[in-house]
């Protein structure tokens, strides 16, 4: 059974960097047959997502163009974990945010637990 | 990008009643949609992935159908802990997408 350990702050000051880590438990992060998500959710935004990693043979990442010039993901393999790091936060990135596993044809079977993320000083 | 709008966007309904949300995409994504139900305070869950196909423990009284650009999910009979509120999800290409959410309440 996977299971999805979310860990971060859940408060972050205008103009600096949410970090958030997504523990792995039941599944490898360097598997070829499933990617990690990154999805938040808010009120005026609804369900979006924000990007991916993966590895084939190599490592790949795909980002919502929205967010495409202030986001990270990153997996770490020695810890079987992945991480989100979203640069200059404002008002806007305030939402709960959710580490997924998607599968080969991509439909989210696994979600982390979310974290509700506020960005204010 | 592709946009994906539910209908309704909320729902009345009595246990024991048969139920159908619509998901439209605004191009095809073949048969690449998926149907969460997420619940207060909760993460999404998995109910019906690729169009049709039940996730595991999901009971059979879900169901899916479609295609290209317009699907439905189905509850033949509420039941008290399906009420909720339903996503629909194309995985056909990136950025991937969801729909604005359908929330289903008690009559």
């Amino acid at each position: 059974q996977v299971q999805l350990q979310q860990s971060g702050p859940g408060l972050v000051k205008p103009s600096q960097t949410l970090s958030l880590t997504c523990a792995i438990s039941g599944d490898s992060v360097s598997t070829n047959s499933a990617a990690w998500n990154w999805v938040r959710q808010s009120p005026s935004r609804g369900l979006e997502w924000l990007g991916r990693t993966y590895y084939r043979s190599k490592w790949y990442n795909d980002y919502v163009e929205s967010v495409k010039s202030r986001i990270t993901i990153n997996a770490d393999t020695s810890k079987n974990q992945f991480s989100l790091q979203l640069n200059s936060v404002t008002a806007e990135d305030t939402a709960v945010y959710y580490c997924v596993r998607s599968g080969h044809s991509a439909w989210f079977d696994y979600w982390g637990q979310g974290t509700r993320v506020t960005v204010s000083s | 990008d592709i946009q994906m709008t539910q209908s309704p966007t909320s729902l009345s309904a009595s246990v024991g009643d048969r139920v159908t949300i619509t998901c439209r995409a605004s191009q095809s994504i073949s048969t690449y949609l998926n149907w969460y139900q997420q619940k207060p305070g909760k993460a999404p869950k998995l109910l019906i992935y690729v169009t049709s196909s039940l996730q595991s423990g999901v009971p059979s009284r879900f169901s899916g159908s479609g295609s290209e650009t317009d699907f439905t999910l189905t509850i033949s009979s509420l039941q008290p802990e399906d009420f909720a509120t339903y996503y629909c999800h194309q995985s056909y290409s990136t950025p991937y997408s969801f729909g604005q959410g359908t929330k289903l309440e008690i009559k």
